[in-house]
């Protein structure tokens, strides 16, 4: 059973400051990451993807893969209230079907 | 362009009956996922179709669970004899890229009373 394991949090983190939510998956072979966000009662929505090692910067976002650690990290840069949502983790298993992580909910505090 | 859609956007049921709950994916996309979110839970995978290949059932939690996928395109996703534990949100995702972005409809919340 391949697993994709977060921190269900909450992390609180004040407006302004970075929020870091963390990844880690089970699946040494997996090539595609994937990082959503999901507001309470909404639907899921895709805010970076990611499939090299290193750091992919997008506005306020800036995910990071480390393959050989089997990590995978999203930053959120000024963090907002806006911000306050559930994050999940996804990663692409052979086969094209996504497993997801639980989440994280993030809670920024003005 | 429009998004995935997907109706009806509630549905209230008695326990054993049937519901059929539909989804639209986005335009020239070719794989059309399934996923049931129980509240508070993460996503579980249901079905997936790519193209005209045979779809990946193996998310299908009994056998009164079905979907199809017509024409490529419109999926429904069948629940027969519904039970209380079939109550979650229904959400379908479609994507064409192979790294495999999917993008989520809004859901289909059930409640089997």
């Amino acid at each position: 059973q391949k697993e994709v394991e977060q921190n269900s949090g909450p992390l609180s983190v004040p407006e302004g400051a970075i929020a870091s939510l963390n990844c880690t998956y089970s699946d040494r072979g997996s090539q595609s990451f994937f990082w959503y966000r999901q507001y309470s009662g909404k639907s899921p929505e895709l805010i970076m993807s990611i499939y090299s090692n290193g750091d992919k910067e997008d506005g306020r976002f800036t995910a990071q893969l480390n393959k050989a650690s089997q990590y995978v990290s999203l930053l959120i840069r000024d963090s907002q209230p806006s911000d306050s949502a559930t994050y999940l983790c996804a990663v692409r298993e052979y086969g094209n079907k996504l497993v997801f992580g639980a989440g994280t909910i993030l809670r920024v505090k003005s | 362009g429009a998004g995935v859609s997907q109706s009806p956007s509630n549905k209230v049921t008695e326990k054993g009956k049937d519901v059929e709950l539909r989804c639209d994916p986005i335009s020239g996309h070719t794989a059309l996922y399934w996923y049931r979110q129980s509240l508070g839970q993460g996503l579980e995978f249901l079905i997936y179709f790519q193209g005209n290949s045979a779809p990946d059932k193996s998310g299908l939690p009994s056998d009164r669970f079905s979907a199809e996928r017509t024409g490529g395109s419109v999926s429904t996703l069948t629940i027969q004899r519904t039970q209380q534990e079939d109550s979650a949100v229904y959400l379908c995702a479609s994507t064409t890229s192979f790294y495999n972005e999917q993008f989520f409809g809004p859901g289909t919340r059930l409640t089997v009373l």
